[in-house]
């Protein structure tokens, strides 16, 4: 089954900084890469994605990037703000596609 | 929209007891999903039911067992508590069978001593 390896697991910059956080994964037949946000006490909520014919797509500060070739996604977040700071999961769909598997996390911690 | 939906909020059990899960959406959604976060492990996949009337074991589902009562709900079973299952449980649905954007609920934090 899919595999998604999350890196770093910790991740600390200061206020206007860039922040990078890479995952890899194992299906080559992957199709669909989502990151998502969770902040203390809630839910995770999607904040980008990515389908694999695309190579990178944009939202603002942050911007997602695919190499199907080396299979791994990354996000991207410029010019952070301390409202950044949380915990960031990367995701791939399982073999059926029917479900997501997701990454160990990252904790952005962005210091004014 | 009230979203996605999860009772109860908070759960003490003693090793043992059993206790359902409960969550529900609103979107008409026909994809819910199960899900634990613990420190360092991130959220791992427990069950899923990719459609009304069918479910599917995920990554963890050893001492769980889930039912799609209808295309609103899906709940989480735990028959016979143990403490290595305190976590927190994320409900989530998807608009479609193949995987789209998954939207959670807010959480059970369940404590098992």
């Amino acid at each position: 089954g899919e595999n998604v390896e999350q890196h770093p697991s910790t991740l600390s910059v200061q206020e206007g900084d860039s922040a990078v956080i890479k995952c890899t994964y194992s299906d080559s037949a992957s199709n669909y890469f989502p990151w998502y946000k969770q902040e203390l006490g809630k839910g995770p909520q999607l904040i980008i994605d990515i389908r694999s014919n695309v190579g990178e797509k944009k939202d603002q500060r942050i911007a997602v990037t695919l190499n199907k070739t080396a299979k791994h996604f990354s996000l991207h977040i410029t010019e952070t703000q301390p409202e950044d700071s949380a915990v960031y999961f990367c995701a791939a769909p399982n073999q059926a596609g029917t479900a997501l598997i997701f990454g160990k996390g990252t904790t952005l911690s962005v210091s004014s | 929209n009230a979203g996605v939906t999860q009772t109860p909020k908070f759960q003490v059990l003693k090793t043992g007891q059993s206790m359902t899960l409960q969550c529900a959406q609103d979107m008409n959604h026909n994809s819910m999903y199960w899900y634990r976060q613990d420190p360092g492990m991130g959220l791992r996949l427990i069950y899923y039911s990719a459609s009304e009337g069918t479910t599917d074991k995920g990554e963890v589902p050893n001492g769980y067992n889930v039912s799609r009562l209808n295309k609103r709900e899906f709940s989480l079973r735990l028959e016979s508590a143990a403490p290595s299952q305190t976590s927190v449980y994320f409900c989530a649905s998807s608009g479609r069978q193949v995987v789209t954007e998954a939207f959670f609920g807010q959480g059970t934090r369940l404590t098992v001593v």
